[in-house]
């Protein structure tokens, strides 16, 4: 089993839809958990970190976490065409200091 | 203000060549990572440095894999030897402390002939 996994892609949504990208991580200590998003030929950028159960609500983009369950999702609202790239989860596993990234999910935004 | 810098950005060498990877962190970040992201491996960690602490070297592929920090600023990445498989796009990020969030700089891409 992966530390993190992702769910295979890719991944298309029509504009204005909701996307919804999920991620699991196999080491129940792990306590900061990220969602990078990288466009093609560019390096990633941070778009949530979450560190507590629940939601964390960042303009369009909503991150939540389920210790319990050990996964955490991103789900970004009003989807854009702008959207449109490889969303990678990144979980510093156990306690770890380094992160640990899934394989990403390609999102595309259908105009 | 200023983000991670890496030089250079695009580095073609000949198998067996050494390379020198430079990353300049965010100021005032004390921690500083090297990742490398190749097709089919994913983004994969290969050292971090904290500090004045040792370096974690756990994630070094070989021993032809060598990183310093000098000053606690500026990091390079040496390569030996070079190989095909070496060719990736290899990434620095840095944080204000470990565990806080990193963030990432261009990258640099390196192709092995």
């Amino acid at each position: 089993q992966k530390e993190v996994e992702q769910n295979s892609g890719p991944l298309s949504v029509p504009e204005g839809a909701i996307a919804s990208l999920n991620c699991t991580y196999s080491d129940r200590v792990s306590q900061s958990f990220f969602w990078y998003r990288q466009y093609s030929g560019k390096s990633p950028e941070l778009i949530m970190s979450i560190y507590s159960n629940g939601d964390k609500e960042d303009g369009r983009f909503t991150a939540q976490l389920n210790k319990a369950s050990q996964y955490v999702s991103l789900l970004i609202r009003d989807s854009q065409p702008s959207d449109s790239a490889t969303y990678l989860c990144a979980v510093n596993v156990g306690s770890a200091r380094q992160l640990t990234f899934g394989s990403g999910t390609q999102l595309t935004v259908l105009p | 203000g200023a983000g991670v810098s890496q030089s250079p950005s695009n580095k073609v060498t000949e198998k067996g060549k050494d390379v020198e990877l430079r990353c300049d962190p965010i100021s005032g970040h004390t921690a500083l990572y090297w990742y490398r992201q190749s097709l089919g491996q994913g983004l994969e960690f290969l050292i971090y440095f904290q500090g004045n602490s040792a370096p974690d070297k756990s994630g070094l592929p070989s021993d032809r894999f060598s990183a310093e920090r000098t000053g606690g600023s500026v990091s390079t990445l040496t390569i030996q030897r070079t190989q095909q498989e070496d060719s990736a796009v290899y990434l620095c990020a840095s944080s204000l402390g470990l565990a806080d969030t990193q963030y990432f700089g261009p990258g640099t891409r390196l192709t092995v002939l």
